[in-house]
């Protein structure tokens, strides 16, 4: 079955840049959605087709697909980022996402 | 303001059923493919399954085809899963969503979600 690998976590400081990124067999042939879930809340989407913000998510929150990677990249990082991120793609009509990436505002 | 609420999780028994029901309210439901995603105790997001909003048509995770089924009453603006045969790794707390598309197509993504009901399957 289709696997998509992330870093279980990632740290990063306060107003720094912090790339989450998410592998899978030929990826890039693929979308990539990305989700943000706190701890007490429904997860967010945060980025769709790749490189979309929904209306509401912030410029400094992109994504990008190639090769076999697509890379969450949120910048001037801020506490209220914190949590857990999880890439998503559909594989022959099936949901998969990856395992999750806990990013920690240090 | 697009709302969903999930109902209808508890404690049920190896191998029996439950059937979980999601109440949605401030967008058009018909309009609107649904899907279910649960979350294991310390585990990541898994995909369960999902409803076409204009054809009906459905897809399930190989983990639980054949045992749940997803449906929905437009009329209602209400998502449900019938979950039968229920095993013990299917105890999570389980998430209904909106998609972003009213058919699926790859480019589909799960726009609002519900805060979730939990089910534990335990003897």
């Amino acid at each position: 079955s289709y696997e998509l690998t992330q870093p279980p976590s990632v740290s990063v400081s306060p107003g720094q840049t912090a790339s989450i990124t998410c592998s899978g067999d030929k990826l890039r042939d693929k979308y990539v959605a990305w989700y943000h879930h706190k701890p007490g809340q429904s997860p967010l989407l945060v980025i769709y087709q790749d490189a979309k913000r929904p209306s509401g998510i912030p410029e400094r929150v992109s994504g990008s697909n190639s090769g076999n990677t697509a890379t969450l990249t949120i910048t001037g990082t801020q506490a209220m980022d914190e949590g857990d991120y999880y890439c998503q793609t559909w594989v022959s009509r099936t949901g998969v996402f990856g395992g999750g990436t806990k990013l920690t505002v240090l | 303001e697009v709302q969903l609420l999930e109902s209808g999780g508890g404690l049920v028994r190896p191998g029996g059923s439950l059937r979980l029901s999601c109440a949605a309210s401030g967008f058009t439901f018909s309009d609107c493919a649904m899907t279910w995603v649960r979350q294991s105790p310390g585990k990541g997001l898994e995909w369960v399954s999902t409803i076409n909003g204009i054809t009906g048509s459905t897809f399930y995770s190989d983990s639980v085809r054949g045992r749940f089924t997803i449906s929905r009453d437009n009329s209602k603006n209400t998502l449900s899963l019938q979950m039968d045969s229920l095993r013990a790794e299917d105890s999570a707390t389980y998430h209904c969503a909106k998609d972003r598309l009213g058919n699926w197509n790859d480019g589909d993504a799960f726009d609002f979600w519900g805060p979730g009901t939990m089910v534990t399957v335990s003897p």
